[in-house]
């Protein structure tokens, strides 16, 4: 079965850094989500990657997928208190079927000190 | 934008009660999911529903588990027996074609006592 995990498992910066998040995959990923969870809440969709070598931003925050699709980072710049949460990312099972499921990593918990 | 809705956001339940955690999907969304989250835990998949059945489940959602559609719009996991191992987050996925793009819910949480 595919295992997702993250690293670091927690992270506090000041206000105005920037940070990495990592995602490895102990196999190919297919698709790859990375959602942002504020403790004890619901998971906020930030971005989907698909394709080998893929990045794609969004205000502040890129995500990129490497060329052999096993690993994805996510990169804040300049970060900010709002940026704190819980990271996860999700990997779609590819296994081509009709209900593909995500598989969670265990989350990274970014802390951003004012 | 539309939203997958989930009610209530939180209930506390006696152990051995039944549960039913509901659901509201986006409107055009065919696939259903569940998922849990124990406390400081990963985030665990379910069930899948598709055509008004079940898709696919995990060792988790054993006998105590039911999920339904009951109506066009709702889509309900029922727990028959709750255990205090139950307690979790408990959140509702949806997606149009099962394989890219899932809408999660923001989740109920359930606590047993």
């Amino acid at each position: 079965s595919q295992e997702l995990e993250q690293s670091p498992q927690s992270l506090i910066v000041q206000e105005g850094k920037n940070l990495t998040i990592n995602c490895t995959s102990s196999k190919t990923l297919y698709g790859l989500y990375w959602y942002k969870q504020k403790y004890g809440e619901g998971l906020i969709f930030l971005m989907m990657l698909q394709k080998g070598g893929e990045e794609k931003s969004h205000e502040k925050i890129t995500a990129k997928l490497d060329e052999k699709k096993q690993q994805s980072s996510l990169h804040i710049t300049a970060s900010q208190p709002s940026h704190a949460g819980i990271y996860l990312c999700g990997a779609d099972n590819g296994y081509g079927g009709a209900t593909n499921k995500l598989i969670f990593g265990t989350g990274t918990l970014l802390a951003v000190q004012p | 934008e539309p939203e997958v809705t989930q009610t209530p956001s939180h209930q506390v339940t006696q152990m051995g009660q039944e549960v039913i955690l509901r659901c509201v999907p986006i409107s055009n969304h065919l696939y259903f999911y569940w998922y849990r989250q124990i406390l400081g835990q990963k985030v665990e998949f379910l069930v899948s529903f598709y055509n008004n059945e079940i898709s696919e489940k995990s060792e988790i959602f054993d006998d105590q588990f039911s999920v339904e559609r009951p109506d066009g719009s709702n889509f309900t996991l029922k727990i028959r027996s709750t255990k205090l191992e139950d307690s979790a987050m408990y959140f509702c996925a949806s997606s149009v074609t099962g394989v890219y793009g899932y809408t999660f819910g923001s989740g109920t949480r359930l606590t047993v006592v």
